[in-house]
């Protein structure tokens, strides 16, 4: 069974573009979660999509936005970027609305110059 | 309250040793604590997860030890190799499906 998969794997911008990350969930997975692990701040949870819906929401401003596709994949889009936006941004899914485990990907490693 | 904190940032074990690593929470209405490995480059994986109700759970070499009323939980890896080297981080679960993460434990088994 194939995992989530994640492109592009590097991604380099300059402040003030935007950036575009996409998410494949592992098959018969309908929940796609957002994490952005960025150097000392840890993993910290950005989005939460279930059946094409937005379900929940982290501490980022509105320039990070996403949608979830009918075939279950994900787009995480981030707007006007800053050089803080710097971070390995990684993508998981579960089996939905009660799914407990949730399995990343190999993340997209993105760089703001 | 929705902070994970975990202890100790870096352990260094001999082969066959066991590396503990904990956790601590404050949020009562987390309801689901899972452990994953990090290796260099990769993606978190998911090793163990636990429940409140439960006071112990293991699989294979992991074993997760819970205690409810003291807010804590902890990883111990039994019999460890030098392929276990790698970043350990636990987390727990909130409403809304949102995982928050401690700040990781950078393991290393020497041979």
């Amino acid at each position: 069974e194939a995992g989530v998969t994640q492109s592009p794997t590097h991604l380099i911008k300059t402040r003030g573009q935007q950036a575009t990350l996409r998410c494949s969930p592992i098959s018969g997975h309908t929940s796609v979660y957002w994490y952005q692990q960025a150097l000392g701040l840890g993993l910290q949870f950005l989005l939460w999509y279930d059946e094409g819906e937005e379900r929940n929401r982290g501490n980022f401003p509105p320039r990070f936005s996403g949608r979830q596709f009918p075939n279950y994949s994900s787009e995480l889009n981030v707007n006007a970027l800053e050089l803080e936006d710097s971070a390995l941004y990684l993508c998981a899914s579960s089996w939905g609305w009660g799914g407990d485990e949730q399995y990343f990907g190999p993340g997209t490693r993105l760089t703001v110059t | 309250q929705q902070q994970v904190k975990q202890s100790p940032q870096s352990l260094i074990v001999q082969k066959g040793g066991i590396p503990i690593i904990n956790c601590a929470y404050e949020n009562t209405a987390f309801d689901y604590f899972p452990w994953y490995q990090q290796f260099p480059g990769k993606g978190p994986a998911l090793l163990i997860a636990i429940r409140p109700d439960v006071s112990e759970k293991k699989e294979g070499r992991f074993t997760i030890s819970f205690n409810k009323s003291a807010k804590q939980f902890s990883l111990h890896i039994m019999d460890s190799q030098p392929g276990d080297s790698a970043t350990y981080f636990c987390a727990a679960r909130a409403a809304g499906n949102k995982l928050t993460f401690g700040g990781g434990t950078r393991v290393l088994v020497k041979p």
